[in-house]
């Protein structure tokens, strides 16, 4: 089955400064890709979800670039600020076998981003 | 945003009891999941629900899980009886439709302790 690896665990960054979370999956069959952050106590807000391969996605004060070739997902915190700070989850969804979509998301570890002043 | 509620935040049992876990959906939405994250793993999925009946449930959805939306009210994970590997903290998700591109609204989870 699909295996999501997320890295790093946790980073710190300035405020400011750009930061890069990265996702790499396995299943090729592998077709939608969310971007969730995760403000302590509160549900996941999704910040973006993609399937075009190697296209950037913008977002506010983020961007998205997915590579299918390499299997790749990544987000890219540009000029981090104070409200930055919270946990960031990667998600894929997959074909199924039938070659339909089902809703099943298969999860990253999860990034603890953390904005210094 | 549409928000999706889990009552409680919350939850400390004794190994062997139920627990019933709550979520109230956003409310057109038809499909309802449930996943889990042990501490310091990830989120995996557990189950989905669709028109009153499971469509799908991964190895870890266990004989002691059950999952029902009574009359169209909260849609609740029932564990009976409980383990010590169920501690975790469940997460509820609701989306309008299904298909891959769905965006699934999730609560903020439950987190269980079972002692």
């Amino acid at each position: 089955g699909e295996q999501v690896e997320q890295r790093p665990p946790h980073l710190s960054v300035r405020e400011g400064d750009s930061a890069v979370i990265t996702c790499t999956y396995t299943d090729p069959n592998s077709y939608y890709f969310f971007w969730y952050k995760q403000e302590p106590g509160a549900s996941l807000q999704l910040l973006m979800k993609v399937f075009s391969s190697t296209e950037i996605n913008e977002g506010q004060g983020f961007t998205v670039l997915l590579n299918k070739k390499d299997k790749r997902l990544s987000l890219n915190l540009t000029a981090a600020h104070p409200g930055d700070s919270a946990a960031y989850f990667c998600a894929v969804s997959a074909l199924e076998n039938t070659g339909g979509l089902s809703g099943k998301l298969t999860f990253g570890e999860g990034t603890q981003v953390t904005v210094i002043s | 945003g549409p928000k999706v509620l889990q009552i409680p935040s919350h939850q400390i049992i004794d190994m062997g009891q139920m627990v019933t876990l709550n979520c109230d959906p956003v409310s057109n939405h038809l499909y309802f999941y449930w996943y889990k994250q042990i501490l310091g793993q990830q989120m995996e999925f557990l189950v989905n629900f669709y028109n009153g009946k499971v469509m799908e449930k991964s190895k870890l959805f266990k004989d002691q899980f059950s999952v029902e939306r009574p009359d169209g009210s909260y849609f609740t994970l029932k564990i009976q009886p409980t383990a010590l590997e169920d501690s975790a903290v469940y997460f509820c998700a609701s989306s309008l439709g299904t298909g891959g591109a769905e965006t699934l609204y999730f609560g903020s989870g439950t987190r269980l302790t079972v002692l």
